[in-house]
C-alpha cells in the first residue's frame, strides 16, 4: 500500500510569490491535515479537510489555504510568501474507524520551502 | 487538548531500555496520549497510543499512571535507528479529527 505523497520535495520561491503544494493520502484515507514545521516554532497545525470540507483551522493567517478534491488529494497554497514562511510542510492522512480510538496520522516526507 | 511536558533531551545506551517519560497533569477523562517519533528529515511516524491502561505493540510498551496524569513509552531494547525526536502528545475524544499539537518533543540520542 503506497504512502502518503507529497509534491514537490523541495522548492526555492522569492518573497511575494505563490506557492501550491501537493499531497495524495494513503488510498481510503478521507482526512487529510498539513502541518508546518519551522526550528523556532516546531510542528504547528494548519488545517485538515474531510470530505472535501475544511473542518479544522490552526491560528494561520488568511495567507495559507487549502482544498481537497473527491478523490481525497489535497493542495495547501500560500500566497504572497514571507521569507518566515520557509520551513517543512507536512501532509497526514487517517482513516477514522467509526466507535474506534485509532485515530493514527500517516505523514508525508514533507515539501521543503524556502523563501529568500 | 492537554499540555504534555517533556524533558528536552535523554541518552541511551544501544540495546538498553530507553524510558521517556511525559506530564499531562491536565488530562481530561476523555482524552488519550499518542505518541509519535520523527526521525530526521523524515515525517513524524505514529508509535502508540492509549487511554487508561497500559499497552505494547511490536515498536514500544506505554505505561500510564493510575491517575492519568504521567506516562512513559518504552523501548525495549533501542538501536541506534531508534534516535529520533519523540512527542507525547494529548488528544481528545475518540481520535477522529487530524489535529494533533506537537510540544518539543524529547531528543532520544541511542548511543553505540
Amino acid at each position: 500500500k503506497a504512502g502518503v505523497t507529497q509534491t514537490p520535495r523541495y522548492l526555492i520561491k522569492t518573497r511575494g510569490q505563490q506557492v501550491t503544494l501537493s499531497c495524495s493520502p494513503i488510498s481510503g484515507h478521507r482526512s487529510v491535515s498539513w502541518y508546518q514545521q519551522t526550528p523556532g516554532q516546531g510542528l504547528q497545525f494548519l488545517f485538515e479537510y474531510f470530505s472535501e470540507t475544511q473542518r479544522n483551522k490552526g491560528n494561520f493567517p488568511g495567507r495559507f489555504s487549502g482544498r481537497q478534491f473527491s478523490n481525497s488529494r489535497s493542495e495547501m497554497n500560500v500566497s504572497t510568501l514571507e521569507l518566515g514562511d520557509s520551513a517543512l510542510y507536512l501532509c497526514a492522512s487517517s482513516s477514522y474507524s467509526s466507535g474506534g480510538s485509532t485515530g493514527e496520522l500517516f505523514f508525508g516526507e514533507g515539501s521543503r520551502l524556502t523563501v529568500l | 487538548d492537554a499540555k504534555t511536558t517533556q524533558p528536552p533531551s535523554m541518552d541511551c545506551a544501544e540495546g538498553r531500555a530507553a524510558n521517556l517519560p511525559c506530564n499531562h497533569s491536565t488530562i481530561s477523562g476523555n482524552e488519550y496520549v499518542y505518541w509519535y517519533r520523527q526521525i530526521h528529515s523524515q515525517g513524524p511516524q505514529y508509535i502508540i497510543h492509549g487511554l487508561k491502561n497500559n499497552e505494547t505493540n511490536e515498536m514500544a510498551s506505554l505505561i500510564i499512571t493510575e491517575d492519568r496524569k504521567s506516562s512513559t513509552l518504552i523501548l525495549p531494547h533501542a538501536t541506534l535507528r531508534d534516535t529520533a525526536v519523540y512527542y507525547c502528545i494529548v488528544r481528545a475524544g475518540s481520535g477522529n479529527t487530524g489535529k494533533l499539537i506537537f510540544g518539543q518533543g524529547t531528543t532520544l540520542q541511542v548511543k553505540p
